[in-house]
């Protein structure tokens, strides 16, 4: 059974600071995704990581993968209000080809001005 | 990008009803769609997968009886909660994988979801 497990489940940052979210998995993946979720929302799709050492950036945020320790970051830099969201990484299972997502529990993060 | 919807957005009903919700892929062909439910707080968890013209496959726990879904075509699967209770008020989320894409390139679109009170 696949497992993801994310840490912290909670944070709570000054504007302008650095953080670190962290996703480690528990056994050999496809592909690795980070999704942001805003309060009532969907789910919106922030970063597909396919292979190992694979770093992907969109402003303040930057996502890398490192297949071998089974690990995935999510970098934020400089944070501000607006990033404010809980962030979810998932974990593609292709056992039977059955491509199913695992989720992590959510890093809700809250970014006070 | 790749466009899912959902029908309807939020929906209240009375305990001991049924409720159909609607997913559709709107601008690609989706062999396989994801029924997830979201308590909140919480992370989102599959309920099932369903796939076109084949009986969907329930994760461990999912009673199939409650949950009916049917994926009639590659741009429409559906949710029927059966007999809804409270303890049936979540936020149900589709997704629908690509056909088209190659299996490296392979990526779930989520739908806006859907809101369910029983009363």
């Amino acid at each position: 059974e696949l497992k993801v497990e994310q840490n912290p489940l909670f944070l709570s940052m000054q504007e302008g600071k650095n953080y670190t979210i962290y996703c480690n998995y528990s056994t050999t993946s496809d592909r690795l995704y980070w999704y942001r979720q805003d309060p009532g929302k969907s789910l919106e799709s922030l970063f597909v990581l396919l292979s190992n050492g694979a770093v992907k950036q969109e402003g303040r945020l930057m996502a890398s993968l490192d297949t071998k320790a089974r690990l995935s970051t999510l970098h934020i830099t400089a944070a501000v209000h607006d990033l404010s969201a809980t962030y979810f990484c998932a974990v593609v299972y292709s056992g039977a080809g059955s491509y199913q997502l695992t989720f992590g529990k959510g890093t809700k993060l809250s970014v006070i001005p | 990008g790749a466009v899912v919807s959902q029908h309807p957005s939020r929906v209240i009903c009375k305990s001991g009803t049924s409720v159909k919700i609607e997913c559709r892929s709107l601008d690609f062909q989706a062999t396989t769609m994801f029924w997830y439910r979201q308590f909140p707080k919480q992370s989102l968890m599959l309920m099932a997968t369903s796939n076109e013209g084949s009986k969907a496959t329930y994760e461990q726990g999912v009673e199939k009886d409650k949950f009916l879904i049917n994926h009639a075509s590659l741009t429409l699967s559906t949710l029927t909660v059966t007999s809804a209770h409270p303890e049936d008020s979540s936020f149900y989320i589709c997704s629908a994988r690509d056909r088209q894409g190659r299996p490296f390139q392979e990526t779930q679109y989520f739908g806006p979801g859907t809101r369910l009170l029983v009363l």
